[in-house]
């Protein structure tokens, strides 16, 4: 059973759709995150939720909206696609604020 | 500004040998230092977490050390197999209520015959 699930695992789309990404925990954390990870294998922050409430948004573009229906997922809607925007963007959750992550498999996403 | 380094960038060893992989960090307030393994298009998995007050933690062939005072830890990896090429990555967690995590940029491992 995977722990935290993200899809899809691939998405390849043009410039200026708007494209959602899931992510589902089974792991009864409080906390999802979302991370990019980019060309250079570099990861940073995009968003945290604990308990379905934001708690940290790091100077995201708003094209980007995290939605959480519940705590077991943190989904990612972005609006109008960029070519900066195709990276790795994985899924993470903690029992508690940036402690004991689990990521997900990650979502590789390319704009053309 | 809280900044994590580490090297080499990437690394290249014959299966059954030794490494070692450093990471320097400039966080703070320091709480606690992760090594991650990502195996190439999956997520980071979590091999060893150390706070302030431990040298070294072992997970398997993997044996993480860290230095509070220089600010810096390392991964050694003992009789190295295929199966441990992937990228490491150090995360430290700077304390306090602005809880935050600073990630490397990794270390690339590829073990060879």
């Amino acid at each position: 059973d995977t722990a935290v699930s993200q899809t899809p695992k691939y998405l390849v789309t043009q410039m200026g759709n708007d494209k959602s990404i899931k992510c589902e925990q089974n792991l009864g954390h409080d906390t999802m995150y979302w991370y990019k990870q980019d060309s250079k294998k570099f990861l940073k922050i995009m968003f945290s939720y604990n308990n379905k409430e934001l708690i940290i948004n790091e100077t995201v573009p708003n094209r980007f909206s995290p939605k959480s229906p519940d705590k077991a997922h943190l989904n990612l809607h972005i609006n109008s696609l960029e070519l900066g925007d195709s990276a790795v963007y994985f899924c993470a959750s903690s029992p508690r604020l940036n402690y004991g992550y689990t990521f997900g498999s990650g979502t590789r996403l390319t704009v053309v | 500004k809280n900044q994590v380094e580490q090297s080499p960038q990437s690394l290249i060893i014959l299966e059954g040998k030794n490494c070692t992989l450093q990471c320097n960090y400039t966080v703070s307030p320091f709480s606690n230092l992760r090594w991650y393994k990502q195996d190439t298009g999956r997520g980071p998995v979590s091999l060893t977490i150390m706070t302030f007050s431990e040298n070294t933690k072992s997970n398997g062939r993997y044996t993480a050390t860290l230095d509070a005072d220089t600010k810096q830890s390392s991964l050694h990896i003992t009789a190295s197999q295929l199966s441990d090429s992937a990228s490491y990555i150090c995360v430290v967690s700077a304390g306090g209520t602005a809880s935050k995590l600073t990630f490397g940029t990794g270390t690339r491992l590829q073990v060879t015959l």
